[in-house]
């Protein structure tokens, strides 16, 4: 079935670094990617996405990469502040054949420190 | 607050009892999901419903599970005679179409 693993599981980066997160996803088929942000005890945040047709998009301070020929997506963050705190999460979906579902990767915790 | 909201937020329940959550999507929104997140994961796919049709089930759904969409709006997952490895977060999304948008969740302990 489909699988998104997602690296490192732990990212400890002082304040000002940069930050970058990593996915790969099984499915060729897949055509969306979002990333989502999970604060302590909150609900998942969706915080940038890209789809297949697009290598890269920017949003301020993050930023996603995709390459569809070798199955893998990142996102990177740059300026870290403490806020950017939080446990990262990328998925992958594919909108077409009847599958809406999300495929999540693990989670990475970041830890911005001042 | 025009996002998603969910019902209870926290339940404390006996095993072998039954529970019912309930999901209000984005009003707009004709696409419901359900997912289930244990401490350390990313949220896993249980269910989807587009307006009152339920189109995927994951099979980490058990029969014990069941989730409605009876009018195409809110939606309500229901987990009978329930298990200790039941506890977990339970997560309703929805979108219009493609990005989903969580609500806070529904914790589950099951003493």
């Amino acid at each position: 079935g489909e699988n998104v693993e997602q690296h490192p599981s732990t990212l400890s980066v002082q304040e000002g670094d940069s930050a970058v997160i990593k996915c790969t996803y099984s499915d060729s088929a897949s055509n969306y990617f979002p990333w989502y942000k999970q604060e302590l005890g909150k609900r998942p945040q969706l915080i940038i996405d890209i789809r297949s047709n697009v290598g890269e998009k920017k949003d301020q301070r993050i930023a996603v990469t995709l390459n569809k020929t070798a199955k893998h997506f990142s996102l990177h963050i740059t300026e870290t502040q403490p806020e950017d705190s939080a446990v990262y999460f990328c998925a992958a979906i594919t909108l077409s054949g009847g599958y809406n579902k999300l495929i999540f990767g693990a989670g990475t915790r970041l830890a911005v420190h001042p | 607050d025009t996002g998603v909201s969910q019902d209870p937020r926290h339940k404390i329940t006996k095993r072998g009892q039954n529970v019912t959550f309930r999901c209000d999507p984005i009003s707009e929104h004709n696409r419901l999901y359900w997912y289930r997140q244990t401490l350390g994961q990313g949220p896993e796919f249980l269910t989807y419903f587009q307006n009152e049709a339920q189109l995927e089930k994951s099979r980490l759904l058990s029969d014990r599970f069941s989730a409605e969409r009876p009018k195409g709006s809110f939606s309500t997952l229901e987990i009978q005679r329930t298990e200790q490895g039941d506890s977990a977060m339970y997560l309703c999304a929805s979108s219009n179409p493609n990005e989903q948008y969580f609500g806070p969740g529904t914790r589950l302990t099951v003493t």
